[in-house]
C-alpha cells in the first residue's frame, strides 16, 4: 500500500458523532477514491474526486461528504454517525504511471459505530 | 449499469489443489478487468488484469482470461498454497466524464489448509 496513507487505522464512534477519515497520497495522481467494504458486499463506492477541486457523488453517497482541498489529500467526514456507517474504508488512487491504469488502495481504516 | 458477479465463498481447499473462482460481469462497451486480493487484515492489492478480448492476465501462478463472448473472467491458479487464503475480487472499469471507477464484485474468502 506504498504511497497512499489513511488516518486513523481504528476509530470506535457513538451514534450522532463526527468525525473526518484522512487520506494522503505521495504518487502526484489525480484522481482519488473513496469506498466501503462490507461482508458480501465487495467494495462500493461512496464518492471519488477526479481532479483536484472536484468531486462526484460514487453509490453509497448518503451521510458522507468529502473534500479534496488539494492534489495530495482527499477527506471523508461523517457529520452524524449511524450504526449502518460501521464498515472498513479504503481510499484509493488512480495510478496511471507508465500505462498502468490499476487502482492502488491505501491499508483501510476500521470504523466501529455504537 | 455496470456490475460484477462472482462465485461466493468460501471456498476451502487443500494445498496443491486446483483452484477456480468464476467472475461474469455487465457492461456497456469494452471494460478493462482485474482480480484484486486481499490477505487478512491488509489493503487490496492489484493481482492481474486484462485490457481487452482474449487476453490473459498472469500473475504469481494465478491467470485469467478475458471472455468477451461469455462476459467471463475466472480466476485460476493449478496449485494454491498456504499462503494463497486471501479474499478475492473481481473488478471492472467504467470510464465516464469524471474519470475512471472501478466496480467490484462482492469477493470470494479462500482458505486453503495445509
Amino acid at each position: 500500500n506504498a504511497g497512499v496513507t489513511q488516518t486513523p487505522k481504528f476509530q470506535v464512534l457513538k451514534t450522532g458523532q463526527s468525525m473526518t477519515l484522512q487520506c494522503a497520497q505521495d504518487m502526484n495522481h489525480n484522481s482519488m477514491y473513496w469506498y466501503r467494504q462490507d461482508p458480501g458486499m465487495g467494495l462500493r463506492l461512496i464518492y471519488y474526486s477526479a481532479s483536484e477541486g472536484t468531486t462526484d457523488k460514487g453509490e453509497v453517497p448518503n451521510g458522507y461528504n468529502v473534500s479534496r482541498l488539494n492534489k495530495r489529500e482527499f477527506s471523508l467526514r461523517l457529520e452524524s454517525a449511524a450504526p449502518s456507517q460501521t464498515s472498513v474504508y479504503f481510499c484509493a488512487v488512480w495510478d496511471r504511471a507508465s500505462g498502468a491504469n490499476v487502482l492502488t488502495f491505501g491499508a483501510g481504516s476500521r470504523l466501529t459505530v455504537l | 449499469g455496470n456490475s460484477v458477479t462472482q462465485m461466493e465463498g468460501p471456498v476451502t481447499l487443500s494445498e496443491e489443489a486446483f483452484l477456480t473462482i468464476n467472475c461474469t460481469y455487465t457492461a456497456t462497451g469494452y471494460p478493462s478487468l482485474f482480480w484484486y486480493v486481499q490477505y487478512p487484515g491488509e489493503g487490496l492489492q492489484l493481482l492481474l488484469k486484462a485490457t481487452k478480448a482474449d487476453d490473459k492476465g498472469s500473475n504469481k501462478g494465478f491467470e485469467a482470461t478475458y471472455r468477451k463472448e461469455t462476459t467471463s473472467f475466472h480466476l485460476e491458479k493449478g496449485s494454491v498454497q498456504v499462503s494463497d487464503s486471501a479474499v478475492y475480487f473481481c473488478a471492472l472499469s467504467d470510464l465516464g466524464a469524471a474519470g475512471n471507477k472501478l466496480t467490484f464484485g462482492g469477493g470470494t474468502r479462500v482458505l486453503v489448509k495445509p
